[in-house]
């Protein structure tokens, strides 16, 4: 059975870092894309990052392009999102997801991120 | 970047009815379409991929079709369990874009 669990999410102050995890399991991992989608509290889906099966190509969008980073490290089938320079838009739910049938197909159940003073 | 114009944005429905949810992209995307499920509080399901296939567990009242760059998801003789926020997805091109939502409610 596939297995996504975010975590790292929290309360953290404008211009400050924090870091997701997202750790998967029941599938091979190494050999499927990556990806990190938000949700605002009650907005709609946001697409943040991807990352290929290898972590040799990455995509952004241009809000977060230059603060967040997406990494994996395949030997511990973990996804990362490094997250700098935080500002209170990026308050928001944040899912990690796999490709599958679709190219994001499985969604783990989500990590709350609260930017604010 | 690519829009996906999605409408409506809520709808009741009954029953009995056909329920047709579309989303109009802003240029081709060669059927790069997902259509997802979330309800409160949960994540998202994936419902349809590939524009017209169904994913593994969904029922067969879920279905996808196209027209132009007007995709179109149809849930036939809905459940009451079947209410909740319906998105689109475009994959063709990043930054991948969801549709604004639709919020679904059965009477």
């Amino acid at each position: 059975e596939v297995q996504l669990v975010e975590s790292g999410g929290g309360l953290v102050q404008p211009g400050r870092s924090l870091k997701l995890s997202c750790a998967a399991s029941g599938f091979t991992f190494s050999n499927y894309g990556m990806h990190w989608i938000r949700q605002a509290p009650t907005k709609g889906l946001e697409w943040v990052a991807s990352i290929s099966p290898s972590g040799g190509s990455t995509y952004y969008r241009d809000s977060v392009k230059g603060r967040f980073t997406i990494s994996r490290d395949n030997a511990k089938s973990t996804l990362y999102l490094q997250m700098d320079s935080l500002r209170s838009e990026d308050t928001a739910t944040y899912y990690c997801a796999t490709t599958g049938s679709s190219l994001i197909d499985f969604w783990g159940p989500g990590t709350m991120v609260t930017v604010s003073s | 970047d690519i829009q996906m114009t999605q409408s409506p944005a809520s709808l009741s429905a009954s029953l009995e009815e056909i329920v047709t949810i579309t989303c109009k992209a802003s240029q081709g995307i060669d059927d790069y379409l997902s259509w997802y499920q979330q309800k409160p509080g949960k994540s998202p399901q994936l419902l349809i991929y590939d524009a017209t296939s169904l994913a593994d567990g969904v029922p067969s009242r879920f279905s996808g079709s196209r027209s132009g760059t007007q995709y179109s998801l149809k849930i036939s003789r809905p459940q009451v369990d079947d209410s909740g926020i319906y998105y689109c997805l475009q994959s063709y091109s990043t930054p991948y874009t969801f549709g604004a939502g639709t919020k679904l409610e059965l009477k």
